[in-house]
């Protein structure tokens, strides 16, 4: 299983862009990318995901290096509403998807 | 956009007592998961399920452990004998392969075991 390495917190300010990274050296050819965002009380919701190079929706962008030992979450513009903990997880679908132990963003006005 | 349910949210139980959690996936899903989180860590994972058989479990899904797709619809979790360490919110959540490896998760089940 693909081990991920994410800084534990960071701080930002409204209007900010926030980049997270995360480290899976030992990714597998099979595996995805997939960041989930997670409040208190609630459930981990999807944010994006990637297989390689980079993607885009409407609340984020992940960067995939050639290499695919690490990827980038971006979130533009960030506001009070995105302090949440952000998770990378690397896998497939018919094994185990385990949850590092996240990033913690706050966001101060 | 589709859910997937869980039910009870919260649920009391006196340690000792079987406690089954319960779950409706998305319609569609194939693959089945449960996980536990105790309160400010992180999300654990405990046990995924597809075609009607466990397919991978942690060391957490012990033999006090059980999962269940009775019906078609429901898959529940079931702890035998509940011990004051289960304490935990409990996720259930569902995918496809058509979605490649994106999770909808539940709610969650608060679990109090006293």
């Amino acid at each position: 299983l693909a081990k991920t390495t994410q800084p534990i917190s960071m701080d930002s300010y409204e209007g900010q862009e926030v980049n997270i990274t995360c480290s899976h050296n030992n990714i597998a050819t099979n595996d995805y990318i997939t960041w989930y965002q997670q409040f208190p009380s609630q459930g981990p919701r999807f944010i994006i995901q990637g297989y390689k190079t980079k993607v885009t929706n409407e609340v984020a962008s992940l960067f995939i290096p050639a290499d695919r030992k690490s990827s980038t979450l971006s979130l533009p513009r960030v506001s009070l509403s995105d302090t949440a903990v952000y998770y990378c997880l690397v896998g497939d679908m018919r094994r185990a998807l385990t949850f590092g132990s996240g990033t913690r963003l706050q966001v101060q006005p | 956009e589709p859910e997937v349910t869980q039910t009870p949210s919260h649920q009391v139980t006196q340690m000792g007592q079987e406690v089954i959690l319960r779950c409706v996936p998305i319609s569609n899903h194939l693959y089945f998961y449960w996980y536990r989180q105790i309160l400010g860590q992180k999300v654990e994972f405990l046990v995924s399920f597809y075609n009607n058989e466990i397919s991978e479990k942690s060391e957490i899904f012990d033999d006090q452990f059980s999962v269940e797709r009775p019906d078609g619809s429901n898959f529940t979790l079931k702890i035998r004998s509940t011990k004051l360490e289960d304490s935990a919110m409990y996720f259930c959540a569902s995918g496809s392969q058509a979605t490649n490896e994106k999770l909808f998760f539940g709610s969650g089940t608060q679990l109090s075991v006293l």
